[in-house]
């Protein structure tokens, strides 16, 4: 079946333990990108990357890194957590070319206490 | 910047028409798409329109695009309590990225 695969669903850390949420596509995608979605702001992209070893700044990169070493896989790393990063991620891919729409993972809601 | 809005909160009636309007400011986008999110899950892909198209129908969805305003709409006829969700509106630009709207959040009463 193809889909987008996050993990973990749920977490919850503390200020300044480093995290990493993984994000895994089975579609041979070249696109990916991970949001954040927040009560009022919508989806924020974080970061994207167009193929591999390719990743760009969305609009909230701050305190966020990722990498993009397979084609598969991207995952989202918070070096140091702080609390202003709870939210309700997703991760995301398409194909280039075309119409390709964008299809997301189930979301991971991260606590940061 | 590239910006699309969308009302917050829509309310209607069961077996009503719900319409969820978007705007969107990148002249050079290629595909302008709708999402449904429901509770506790990630977006579905509703339907999309090119934007040489004026107008899609699938069912009971509709979309408008008025390209000289940049507005974008849903249509969905006969609202059921099973279309209570978020809908998002998202532009593709500069070839291949993605912008979303706030979504909007639709409340289907009985």
């Amino acid at each position: 079946e193809a889909q987008v695969t996050q993990n973990p669903r749920y977490l919850i850390t503390v200020t300044g333990k480093k995290l990493t949420v993984t994000c895994s596509q089975n579609m041979n995608h070249e696109y990916m990108s991970w949001y954040r979605q927040d009560p009022g702001l919508g989806l924020r992209q974080i970061y994207y990357s167009m193929n591999v070893e390719v990743t760009d700044k969305g609009d909230v990169p701050e305190g966020y890194k990722v990498s993009r070493k397979e084609k598969r896989n991207f995952p989202l790393i918070l070096e140091s957590p702080s609390p202003n990063q709870t939210s309700l991620y997703f991760c995301a891919s398409s194909s280039q070319g075309g119409n390709s729409p964008l299809h997301f993972g189930n979301g991971t809601r991260l606590t940061v206490t | 910047g590239e910006d699309v809005e969308q009302s917050l909160f829509l309310s209607v009636r069961e077996g009503d028409s719900s319409v969820i309007n978007c705007t969107y400011t990148d002249s050079s986008s290629t595909y302008l798409y709708w999402y449904k999110q429901e509770p506790g899950a990630g977006l579905q892909l509703l339907t999309y329109i090119f934007s040489n198209m004026d107008m899609k129908q699938d069912q009971r969805l509709t979309v408008l695009l008025n390209k000289k305003d940049k507005h974008l709409s849903l249509r969905i006829a006969d609202t059921q309590t099973g279309d209570s969700a978020i809908y998002f509106c998202a532009e593709m630009v500069y070839g291949q990225n993605f912008v979303f709207g706030p979504g909007t959040r639709l409340s289907v009463l009985p």
